[in-house]
């Protein structure tokens, strides 16, 4: 049947565990990448990015995985917080000098108390 | 700080009115982005702007839909006529053409077309 609107994939931690929240990009000649955080009624905030040459970065944390073989980009959340619920997207730079960037749809990360 | 201030915060209007959304991106930034975000198409990209000229606007989804930026500080997403379907939250991003990171956005305009 049709589809009446995104099935946003869901994750479901408790406090304190690790999160892990994958995404898999469409074009192998994305060169740059982001993850964002978006709260209920709010902007898409920025987290953590990483460039194509690079299969790894860490912030505080969060550490970005890439793997460019199988076109996939993973966020670990490390002891997950009340305040990371939120939306997740993962972004790909598909090129131009604007740095135009194309949005995942999403992953609903909920932290059980 | 103030970062990308979006104006109205939510707008309701009849259908067949003009509605005009309003962006002040980060002062410095020289690339401006306008985004919708919908249930059904997540977050889609209108158009976007590069030392305020407009450089894509191939997803401006009709020609109601008009984008204008009159200088560094400024710019608008005008609907004429609007129509049910146009509801969304419209997003506005700015980024500095220089350094890493990505966009900064706004808080967005909720869009209820009745």
């Amino acid at each position: 049947g049709e589809s009446v609107g995104l099935h946003l994939p869901t994750l479901s931690v408790q406090e304190g565990d690790n999160s892990i929240i994958n995404c898999a990009y469409s074009n192998s000649a994305s060169d740059y990448f982001i993850w964002y955080k978006q709260e209920s009624g709010k902007g898409p905030q920025f987290i953590i990015d990483i460039r194509s040459n690079m299969d790894k970065r860490q912030g505080q944390r969060v550490t970005v995985l890439l793997n460019k073989t199988v076109k996939h980009l993973s966020l670990q959340i490390a002891a997950t917080q009340p305040g990371d619920s939120a939306v997740y997207f993962c972004a790909e730079n598909i090129g131009g000098s604007a740095r135009q960037l194309t949005f995942g749809s999403g992953t609903q990360l909920t932290v059980l108390p | 700080d103030a970062g990308v201030i979006q104006s109205p915060r939510h707008e309701v209007t009849e259908m067949g009115q003009e509605v005009t959304l309003r962006c002040k991106p980060i002062s410095g930034h020289n690339s401006l982005f306008w985004y919708r975000q919908t249930m059904m198409r997540g977050l889609e990209l209108l158009i976007y702007f590069n030392n305020n000229v407009p450089i894509d606007d191939s997803g401006m989804p009709e020609d109601r839909f008009s984008a204008k930026m009159p200088n560094a500080s400024f710019s608008t997403l005008k609907i004429q006529p609007s129509e049910p379907r146009d509801s969304a939250v419209y997003f506005c991003a700015s980024r500095s053409g220089t350094g890493r990171g990505g966009y900064t956005f706004g808080s967005g305009t909720r869009l209820t077309v009745v």
